[in-house]
């Protein structure tokens, strides 16, 4: 079965640092990935996506992630953080290509200092 | 395009209540999924409806039922309210489309229904 471990329950970065936040997964075939964030109070928004090809993937408001099949891993970059930037990030595995079900992680909440 | 919407944004019931919450997905998506986030479960999938078939259904209580129209907009049904069911509903849309390599998992939410059950 499809899951999602986010290790890393809150994290707290300065203003301008860089930023990863970490995702593993567990599927038995290729993987369909995804990151959400959800400011408070407001639904999930997608930054990005990795469906196949390039391993690294580019996504909205300076972010980006890396497939690593090897680690069964997908996690968040972004070099330099903003204050808007705080929110909780989800990191979510599809059931299939033609199902529309996502298995999500626990989300991560990044503060950001300014 | 207008995104997904969800009404009502909140709502608040008693115990033993049924609720009635609604989804209209983004022009063009067929697929419509719900799910429910709490702080202790975290997202949880409910179910999926595609052309007005339930294709897909988590592991909830058969108090939560939904339904898919025609037009593709759905709505999900809570019966009997427990206080564990206060949550935030959230609906999203999908569609697959080959050309644009979307598929649907790609998924697109709404703000959500805030529900509180007294």
């Amino acid at each position: 079965a499809q899951s999602v471990t986010q290790p890393d329950i809150h994290i707290t970065v300065s203003e301008g640092a860089s930023l990863e936040l970490r995702c593993n997964y567990s599927y038995g075939a290729t993987p369909y990935l995804f990151w959400y964030v959800q400011s408070p109070g407001q639904g999930l928004q997608l930054l990005l996506k990795y469906f196949s090809g390039d391993t690294l993937v580019q996504g909205i408001k300076g972010f980006e992630a890396e497939f690593k099949r090897s680690q069964s891993s997908f996690n968040l970059r972004k070099p330099s953080v903003h204050w808007s930037d705080a929110a909780e990030y989800f990191c979510a595995v599809g059931a299939g290509l033609t199902l529309g079900r996502l298995y999500f992680g626990r989300g991560t909440q990044l503060t950001v200092w300014p | 395009k207008a995104g997904v919407t969800q009404t009502p944004r909140y709502l608040i019931k008693t115990r033993g209540q049924q609720v009635t919450l609604s989804c209209s997905p983004i022009s063009g998506h067929r697929s419509v999924s719900w799910y429910q986030q709490t702080p202790g479960q975290g997202l949880q999938f409910l179910f999926e409806y595609f052309s007005e078939t339930q294709r897909n259904k988590g592991n909830f209580p058969g108090r939560f039922s939904g339904r898919q129209f025609s037009n593709s907009r759905s709505e999900m049904n809570v019966s009997t309210l427990e206080l564990g069911d206060s949550a935030l509903y959230l609906c999203a849309s999908s569609l697959w489309d080959r050309v644009r390599g979307s598929s649907y998992n790609e998924q697109f939410f709404g703000p959500g229904t805030r529900l509180t059950v007294l």
